[in-house]
């Protein structure tokens, strides 16, 4: 079983609709959680740290159920440029190492 | 966010050469800085923390021969490729991170290498 795993997709999305998907993890352990967009061939980029009580910016809003094991990302009103892989990763380790899991790809079209 | 650079951006090389790719941060001091490297249509995988003034810690199965580390100040990490084979030609990613107001470390990625051996 892989540590972190998500739904590859894709996930086609209208423009300005609502879509929402989930990471699980293995490692009850994990103690820092992100949501990280990746577009093809670039580098990740930072979107946001999850956090207990959840979090919002814009209108992307993260959620951590510590009981279930499992993150989840809302996007709301989507836009195209919100085309891209959404990668769950989690810190479980010392020493801040991260574990990714494969990637939600989202399509958002007109 | 931080600032994290790499170069070169793109290399292309004989098979047998040594390649080196630097990783700065800009606008942070990082202690630690990570290697990644990514096949198509994989995950980052993590190749070594790169610990300033010490020894790189690598991952099982990274042969630390091959994959030279140096971290020799606060901003600049380098990871050489040595005798370089064609089945090393992936995306390597770099990362450097801080510790935000909520006690979170968070982690920035340089753009990346992409490595082609012929």
């Amino acid at each position: 079983r892989k540590e972190v795993e998500q739904d590859p997709g894709p996930f086609n999305v209208p423009e300005g609709a609502t879509v929402a998907f989930n990471c699980t993890y293995s490692n009850s352990a994990s103690q820092s959680f992100f949501w990280y967009r990746q577009d093809c061939r670039k580098e990740p980029k930072l979107l946001m740290s999850v956090y207990s009580s959840g979090n919002e910016d814009g209108r992307f809003t993260a959620q951590l159920n510590r009981a279930s094991q499992y993150i989840s990302l809302l996007i709301r009103d989507s836009k195209l440029s919100d085309s891209a892989t959404y990668l769950c990763v989690v810190n479980y380790a010392a020493g801040n190492k991260l574990t990714f899991g494969g990637g939600t790809r989202v399509l958002v079209k007109p | 966010g931080a600032v994290v650079s790499q170069h070169p951006s793109r290399v292309i090389c004989k098979s047998g050469t040594s390649v080196k790719i630097e990783c700065r941060s800009l606008d942070f001091q990082a202690t630690t800085m990570f290697w990644y490297r990514q096949f198509p249509k994989q995950s980052l995988m993590l190749m070594a923390t790169s610990n300033e003034g010490s020894k790189a810690t690598y991952e099982q199965g990274v042969e630390k021969d091959k994959f030279l580390i140096n971290h020799a100040s606060l901003t600049l990490s380098t990871l050489t490729v040595t005798s370089a084979h064609p089945e090393d030609s992936s995306f390597y990613i770099c990362s450097a991170g801080y510790f935000r107001d909520r006690g979170t470390y968070e982690q920035y990625f340089g753009p990346g290498t992409r490595l082609t051996v012929t």
